[in-house]
């Protein structure tokens, strides 16, 4: 069984630019949930992705955006990058909607922006 | 809105003392409570759930709904035990919500 992948590990941008983060769901799993992790704090919730649907969004901004192929891996996709967006962002999936808390998580990307 | 709030950001227990991490939520549903832990080095995971009602590794976690809480405990903490501990909310719009997280640090 494969676990939560996420690339690139580490990533720096410039303020202003785009970036794309991916990653590739865990076997058997359709859900997919994307955080973002500010030094010292809790994963923030972003949004999540249900057999390539937007199932549910936190409080971030339009420039924050995703996607889910058939193959139920995902992409967050971040327009005109700011300073505060520097984090670190957690892929995490799960079995089914249903069971949607229970997640598992991937090792994260290191995002910097510049 | 939902809110969970993990008061201490740090806690040192010596070995073999009890150990609780307190957790306060706030909430208009009915909500329903994890632990997440995170070793050092590893990834995040799943500690238990307040629905199933188990003990995993010696923590046991009660969800009182008068006091809105959900406190982690251990009788007698491991060495093994020393992580970072997330509280998480989850709500009827399969949001979860993390708090801040608590840092374990269990002394010989």
């Amino acid at each position: 069984e494969t676990g939560v992948t996420q690339s690139p590990t580490h990533l720096i941008k410039t303020r202003g630019q785009q970036v794309t983060l991916r990653c590739s769901s865990q076997s058997g799993h359709n859900t997919v949930s994307w955080y973002q992790q500010a030094l010292g704090q809790g994963p923030q919730f972003i949004f999540q992705y249900y057999r390539e649907e937007e199932n549910g969004r936190g409080n971030f901004p339009p420039r924050f955006s995703g996607l889910q192929f058939p193959n139920y891996s995902s992409e967050l996709n971040v327009n005109a990058l700011e300073l505060d967006d520097s984090a670190l962002y957690l892929c995490a999936s799960s079995p089914d909607r249903q069971s949607s808390y229970e997640q598992y998580f991937g090792p994260g990307t290191r995002l910097t922006v510049t | 809105a939902q809110r969970v709030t993990q008061p201490e950001k740090l806690l040192s227990v010596f070995k073999g003392a009890p150990v609780e991490l307190k957790c306060n939520y706030s909430y208009s549903g009915s909500p329903e409570l994890f632990w997440y832990v995170q070793y050092s080095r590893q990834r995040l995971q799943l500690l238990l759930r307040h629905i199933s009602r188990e003990s995993i590794k010696g923590f046991t976690a009660d969800l009182n709904k008068g006091e809105t809480s959900f406190h982690l405990k251990k009788p007698f903490a491991q060495e093994e035990d020393s992580a970072m501990y997330y509280c998480a909310l989850g709500s009827n719009d399969y949001k979860l919500s993390f708090g801040a997280g608590t840092t374990v640090t269990v002394r010989a």
